[in-house]
C-alpha cells in the first residue's frame, strides 16, 4: 500500500485565491511526522511545513497552513493569496518513528497560478 | 551557511562508464539519502545511510554504489550496470535525532547519456 497519495497531479489557481492541496497518508504507527515541500522548476527541493502527529493545532507558516485530519489521516496543504511564484510541483512526504530515518514522498502535485 | 553541496550540476556518462556523484554536508546531520527523481515524476529512494560505514538499499538500488567513510560525505556512484541512468539525483541529509525534522536537499545533479 501506498505510505503518502497525491490523488491530484495538476491543479489550477487563479492569482491571490486560496488553493488547497491534498495529502492522504497510511500508517500504524501513532508516532510520526508530516512535511511538504515545494520544488520550482529549477529542481531544489524547498521544506515548507511541518506536522506532528502529536500537535493537537494545525502548523502555519506564513501564508502555508496545513489541514491536519488524523482520524481520516490526511495532511492537506492550503496556500493562501496564491502568487505566481507559488506555481510549482509540491510534496508531501511522512517520517515515521518506527522506520528510523526513512521518509516516504508522494507522487507530487503540480500547482499553476493563473495571473 | 550550513548546507547541502551537490557536484556537479550537470553530468554526462558515456556508455560503459561509471560516473560519481558528490554529496558534501556540513549540518551536522547523521542520515543522508539518495533520491532519483524522472522527469514528471516523484522521488525514488536509491540508498540511504543512518550514520558513518553503514547504508541501506532504497527501492532502486541496482546499479548504483555509494560509501559513507565520513559524516559529511555521501557520494553516489552510477554504475555501468545502470541501462537508463538519465535522470534527476536529489541528495538529502536530516537529523538522527527529533522524527519531526525535515530533510534538508542540495540542488540536484542531473545526467545524461552522451
Amino acid at each position: 500500500a501506498q505510505k503518502i497519495t497525491q490523488t491530484q497531479p495538476g491543479m489550477f489557481v487563479q492569482e491571490k485565491e486560496a488553493v488547497t492541496l491534498d495529502c492522504t497518508y497510511d500508517t500504524s504507527d501513532p508516532s510520526y511526522g508530516l512535511f511538504w515541500y515545494k520544488q520550482p522548476s529549477s529542481g531544489e527541493m524547498i521544506f515548507l511545513i511541518y506536522q506532528g502527529s502529536y500537535d493537537q493545532q494545525n502548523a502555519t507558516e506564513g501564508r502555508y497552513s496545513l489541514n491536519f485530519q488524523k482520524a481520516r489521516k490526511s495532511a492537506n496543504l492550503v496556500i493562501s493569496a496564491s502568487q505566481l511564484g507559488d506555481s510549482a510541483m509540491y510534496f508531501c512526504a511522512m517520517r515515521e518513528y518506527d522506520a528510523g530515518n526513512q521518509f516516504y514522498f508522494g507522487t507530487g502535485t503540480s500547482l499553476t497560478v493563473i495571473p | 551557511d550550513g548546507g547541502i553541496t551537490q557536484s556537479p550540476k550537470y553530468l554526462f556518462r558515456k556508455e560503459g562508464q561509471n560516473v560519481t556523484l558528490s554529496c558534501e554536508q556540513n549540518l551536522n546531520h547523521d542520515a543522508m539519502y539518495w533520491y532519483r527523481q524522472d522527469p514528471g515524476q516523484g522521488l525514488r529512494l536509491i540508498y540511504y545511510s543512518q550514520i558513518v560505514n553503514d547504508f541501506q538499499k532504497g527501492d532502486i538500488a541496482e546499479g548504483y554504489s555509494v560509501s559513507r567513510e565520513k559524516k559529511e560525505s555521501f557520494p553516489l556512484t552510477v554504475t555501468s550496470a545502470q541501462k537508463n541512468p538519465t535522470a534527476f539525483y536529489l541528495c538529502a541529509s536530516s537529523s538522527g535525532t527529533g522524527r519531526y525534522q525535515p530533510q534538508h536537499f542540495g540542488d540536484g545533479t542531473r545526467l545524461s547519456i552522451l
